[in-house]
């Protein structure tokens, strides 16, 4: 059973950093791409950021280009996003997100780890 | 970028009812596109991918269409459980996009 569990989110302040987590299980991490997707309070859905399986290329939205960096772990079957100058519009929650093989759309999600960016 | 264009934003309907939502893109797309529900509090769940394919697991009464740029998806006989929001998202070229949404409420 493919499982993804976020975790990092919480509350900071303008300005500041966070690494949110997520691992991988029941699939062969190493051979997919991942995927950050964030949701403001009440809004739709945002992509954020994108990596491919063997890291070799890395995409973001322009929303977060320059601030955000995504990485990954094979070996911990770990994806990261490394988030800093932080805004209070960064305020959501981050889901990671399994594409299907060859393509950019998403067969799995995580359930979420919610940032709080506030002072 | 590809900006993605869902219509309506929002929906009545009864149990029973034909939901039919669509999704334009602002450049051909092929049929790079996904649509997913999403209820209250929870993640969202893939119900179609490259535009007609049916997730396994998900019920037939769900079927997408179209290709290019005009996307449908429609919900046949909608049952209580439907009752959520539904995006589409384009898979043709970063940043990946998706629609506003579409919420479908109970009449």
């Amino acid at each position: 059973e493919v499982q993804l569990l976020e975790s990092g989110g919480g509350l900071v302040q303008p300005g500041g950093s966070l690494r949110l987590s997520c691992e991988a299980s029941g699939f062969t991490f190493s051979g997919y791409a991942m995927t950050w997707v964030r949701q403001a309070p009440g809004k739709g859905l945002e992509w954020v950021s994108g990596i491919t399986h063997g890291a070799d290329d890395t995409y973001y939205a322009d929303s977060v280009r320059g601030r955000f960096t995504i990485s990954r772990d094979n070996s911990k079957n770990t994806v990261y996003l490394q988030m800093n100058s932080l805004k209070v519009d960064d305020t959501a929650i981050y889901y990671c997100a399994k594409p299907y093989s060859n393509t950019w759309q998403f067969d799995y999600w995580g359930q979420g780890t919610l940032l709080t960016v506030s002072s | 970028d590809i900006q993605m264009t869902q219509s309506p934003s929002s929906v009545s309907a009864s149990v029973g009812d034909r939901v039919t939502i669509t999704c334009r893109a602002s450049q051909d797309i092929s049929s790079w596109l996904a649509w997913y529900q999403q209820k209250p509090g929870k993640a969202p769940k893939v119900l179609i991918y490259t535009a007609s394919s049916l997730q396994s697991g998900v019920p037939s009464r769900f079927s997408g269409s179209g290709s290019g740029t005009d996307f449908t998806l429609t919900i046949n006989n909608l049952q209580p459980e439907d009752f959520a929001t539904y995006y589409c998202q384009q898979a043709k070229g970063f940043p990946l996009t998706f629609g506003g949404g579409t919420k479908v409420e109970i009449k």
